[in-house]
């Protein structure tokens, strides 16, 4: 079992949609987790981070993270053309630990 | 803003042949990483170096060698190319909180 899973899509949405995506972890030690979102042929970008369980908003986005279920979520509202990307939710036991990452769900929302 | 600079951002291998991949960053970060990304693998943390002086192997190590030449360069080297090793490669830096990292735009290797 890897130890960060999630469903690699593709996931293809209509404009202002709302998306969930979704990671599920083995290691309870985990405690940071992020989302990223990497545009094709481009390297990854951080869009947020989340410490502990508990939602985090900016702006669109909404990150849930619920270590008694060993998930995490990361929800876009109205979703837009330019969200298409693949989304990799990544995690961390400790601030200076090596990160590690689940490999992706594509997204494609359809103008 | 550079960031992280990676170089070359295309190559085509030969089995057995060898190549460097070159990365700097100047955000001045401590951390340093190389990261191979194939299709529903995503992101193998191949080596990785905590600060100047000091490399670690992550997940997928096999076949590679770094350097930390000094606080801003990483390079990653493959001494004799397999097809296996057909990827693309990803540098990244952080600062001492590895919340966030930082990746250049990647290398696309193709070893025939």
């Amino acid at each position: 079992q890897k130890e960060v899973e999630q469903d690699p899509g593709p996931l293809s949405v209509p404009e202002g949609a709302i998306v969930s995506l979704n990671c599920t972890y083995s290691n309870s030690a985990f405690q940071y987790f992020m989302w990223y979102r990497q545009y094709s042929r481009k390297g990854p970008e951080l869009l947020m981070y989340t410490y502990s369980s508990g939602n985090k908003e900016d702006g669109r986005f909404t990150a849930q993270v619920d270590k008694s279920s060993k998930y995490i979520s990361l929800f876009i509202r109205d979703s837009q053309p330019s969200d298409s990307a693949t989304y990799l939710c990544a995690m961390l036991r400790t601030s200076y630990d090596k990160v590690i990452f689940g490999p992706g769900t594509s997204l494609s929302v359809i103008p | 803003n550079a960031g992280v600079t990676q170089t070359p951002k295309f190559q085509v291998l030969k089995t057995g042949q060898s190549m460097t991949l070159q990365c700097a960053q100047d955000m001045n970060h401590n951390s340093m990483y190389w990261y191979r990304q194939d299709p529903g693998m995503g992101l193998r943390l191949i080596y990785y170096s905590a600060s100047e002086g000091t490399t670690d192997k992550g997940e997928v190590p096999n076949g590679y060698n770094v350097s930390r030449l000094n606080k801003r360069e990483f390079s990653l080297r493959l001494e004799s190319a397999a097809p296996s090793q057909t990827s693309v490669y990803f540098c990244a830096s952080s600062d001492n909180m590895n919340t966030e990292a930082f990746f250049g735009q990647g290398t696309r290797l193709t070893v025939v």
